[in-house]
């Protein structure tokens, strides 16, 4: 089965660079997304298609992805930025795939 | 606004079935794919499965086979995700998501708890 690898959790200071990365064998030749989870809330659409940000989305998020790897970058990151956020992608057998998740943590 | 209203929480025995809608609103709704999410509780998320609204093309992960059955009525714009032989480790937040291509969702329901227990 398909797997996406991202890291169990992510601290970063207020005001720095937090990045996050999405491995899986398929992504050279599947775009990558990106979605953000408050705790008990529903998930939002943070990047699409690796690299582009939905309009209501703040211009500190962004997206890259290079080989087998994709990276969701936060540019001064922000105390209200905390939560889990999952990289997805599709594969041919499997369908859609979440990563594992990625816990941030601003502090 | 787009926006997807889901259905109040269920609570079912093992073996049973279940049936959540996903109301939709301010968009096309025959436009876009319908996809169904899960996260259990302290866990991640996990696809399960999309219906086309207007072809009724669907798909599912292969460990749903045989128990996940997808349904669209554009007449009120909703969607339907019945999952039977409900098992405990089925429990989970369900959640749909509107689907601007095969490829990804954009905007998500609330959430329909459902909890399996004796």
């Amino acid at each position: 089965s398909y797997e996406l690898t991202q890291p169990p959790s992510v601290p970063v200071s207020p005001g720095q660079t937090a990045r996050i990365t999405c491995s899986g064998d398929a992504l050279p030749k599947r775009y990558a997304y990106w979605y953000y989870q408050k705790s008990g809330q529903a998930p939002i659409l943070v990047i699409y298609e690796d690299d582009k940000r939905p309009s209501e989305i703040p211009e500190r998020f962004s997206g890259s992805s290079s080989g087998t790897m994709a990276t969701l970058t936060i540019s001064g990151a922000q105390v209200e930025d905390e939560g889990d956020y999952y990289c997805y992608s599709t594969d041919n057998n499997a369908g859609g795939v979440f990563g594992g998740g990625t816990k941030l943590t601003v502090l | 606004q787009v926006r997807l209203v889901q259905s109040g929480a269920e609570v079912k025995k093992p073996g049973a079935s279940v049936k959540v809608s996903c109301r939709a609103s301010g968009y096309t709704f025959t436009n876009y794919d319908i996809n169904w999410v899960r996260q259990a509780t302290g866990q991640g998320l996990e696809w399960m499965g999309w219906m086309s609204p207007s072809s009724h093309n669907s798909g599912y992960a292969h460990k749903f086979h045989g128990r996940i059955t997808f349904r669209t009525d554009a007449s009120i714009r909703t969607a339907y995700l019945e999952l039977s032989g409900l098992r405990p480790d089925d429990t989970a937040v369900y959640y749909c998501a509107r689907g601007p291509s095969p490829e990804y969702f954009d905007f998500w329901g609330q959430g329909t708890l459902v909890t399996v227990s004796s």
